[in-house]
């Protein structure tokens, strides 16, 4: 069973630079695996801010940006604000299977 | 405006089945892959199963193959999740959403709670 592996919970300080990842049990993540990257506030609906890697939506705030590191995905967020509080779920494309997994969210904290 | 809304949740008995609707407006829905996701209360996201804008690719995640099924009807702009042989582990929040390289735009979800 594939499993996609997240900090479980992070703490910035507002104006601060925090980098969350995104593993798979499978090895290294690559571009092949289109990576995605949620947030979710409570009792709001996930609203996906990077696609395929590094792409943005139109409403993604511009101190988000998505990467590659260290044979992970990952999120960084620059100049991290208040509002920024949420949970965090990365979500990875197996083409293999043919399935996509997410993974167990990280717990962002501005404080 | 994009706009995607579920329904057909509710309070269901274990053994049960029920069919959940999702209705697309404000994009090409023909031309776009669809998604499921589900999240427990007070847990994580979980990809449920897509299906490809003509219905000619469908994919599951492997716990629900066999016991939940994806369609859609174009010419109503809805996608549906047939669920059967429900268990209490089924409840959650089901979300729909439509694909751009992975979900994209979201519903608010649809509540469903499997208890005798």
């Amino acid at each position: 069973q594939t499993v996609v592996t997240q900090e479980p919970s992070l703490t910035v300080s507002p104006g601060g630079t925090v980098t969350l990842t995104c593993a798979s049990s499978t090895g290294e993540v690559s571009s092949d695996y289109y990576s995605n990257w949620l947030q979710q506030k409570p009792g709001q609906a996930p609203r996906t801010l990077i696609y395929n890697t590094t792409k943005k939506h139109s409403w993604t705030p511009a101190r988000f940006s998505g990467s590659l590191l260290g044979g992970k995905a990952a999120l960084t967020l620059s100049g991290v604000q208040p509002e920024d509080e949420a949970e965090y779920y990365c979500l990875l494309y197996y083409g293999a299977a043919q399935v996509w997994v997410f993974g167990g969210g990280t717990k962002l904290t501005v404080l | 405006e994009v706009q995607l809304v579920e329904s057909g949740g509710g309070l269901f008995q274990p053994g049960g089945s029920l069919r959940l609707s999702c209705s697309a407006s404000g994009f090409t829905f023909t031309s776009v892959w669809m998604h499921w996701v589900r999240q427990a209360p007070g847990k994580g996201l979980v990809w449920l199963s897509r299906i490809k804008s003509d219905g000619s690719i469908i994919d599951y995640a492997d716990f629900v193959r066999g016991r939940f099924t994806i369609s859609r009807d174009s010419a109503k702009n809805t996608v549906y999740l047939q669920m059967n042989s429900l268990r209490a582990d089924d409840t959650a929040v089901y979300y729909c959403a439509s694909d751009n390289w992975g979900p994209h735009y979201w519903g608010q979800g649809t509540l469903v709670t499997v208890s005798s």
